[in-house]
């Protein structure tokens, strides 16, 4: 079946600690791949976007992801998080008819 | 300028009312879409419009219509509400199908 996975429903860091948002997606999967982040009471804000080149993208805020096909993976990460950074963060990628699947999402929570 | 905006923000009514929720986007995009995200978090697309067109429907009840009448607009009109209907309804847009899509600050519909 045609799926996203973000295996960590729940992240806490500490402020200026390093992070690492994990995503898997199944087979069928065109190899376009979304970082996207939603702040409470908020919209969806693209953080980065992989459609082909550099399997190492930077992004908006900070935030870089890296492709790794092998793996079926693109983890998100950050060296050093800001308390702002406090939100839900979902990977999303198209399957077949550019339809896209969202992942389940993980809740980001920073501690002083 | 807002790029994809939606009204309403809140939408509170009774079980069984009918009522409509309006997207604009004035990114010149070609292709619209609605998504549903329901107390989870989890989100789910529903439909899609490429050109006024109705290019993605998924198992939604038809009591859920969907809109186009320019490239510019996507309306949801629901009818009958239902308890279960209760979610944040967000509309996005892209250039083309497949690429990438920006999303509305969504509308929060309560249904009592």
């Amino acid at each position: 079946a045609q799926s996203v996975t973000q295996p960590d429903i729940h992240i806490t860091v500490s402020e200026g600690a390093s992070l690492e948002l994990r995503c898997n997606y199944s087979y069928g999967a065109t190899p376009y791949l979304f970082w996207y982040v939603q702040s409470p009471g908020q919209g969806l804000q693209l953080l980065l976007k992989y459609f082909s080149g550099d399997t190492l993208v930077q992004g908006i805020k900070g935030f870089e992801a890296e492709f790794k096909r092998s793996q079926s993976s693109f983890n998100l990460r950050k060296p050093s998080v800001h308390w702002s950074d406090a939100a839900e963060y979902f990977c999303a990628v198209p399957f077949g008819n550019e339809k896209l699947t969202f992942g389940t999402g993980t809740r980001l929570t920073i501690i002083p | 300028d807002t790029a994809v905006s939606q009204t309403p923000k809140y939408l509170v009514t009774q079980m069984g009312n009918d009522k409509s929720i309006k997207c604009e986007q004035n990114l010149g995009h070609d292709t619209m879409y609605w998504y549903k995200q329901d107390s989870k978090k989890f989100l789910k697309i529903m439909f899609s419009y490429n050109n006024k067109e109705l290019i993605i429907n998924e198992t939604v009840p038809n009591r859920f219509s969907p809109k186009s009448p320019d490239k510019a607009h996507l309306n949801l009109h629901i009818n009958s509400l239902e308890l279960g209907d209760s979610a944040v309804y967000f509309c996005a847009s892209s250039q083309n199908q497949g690429e990438t899509q920006y999303f509305g600050p969504g509308t929060r519909l309560l249904v009592l």
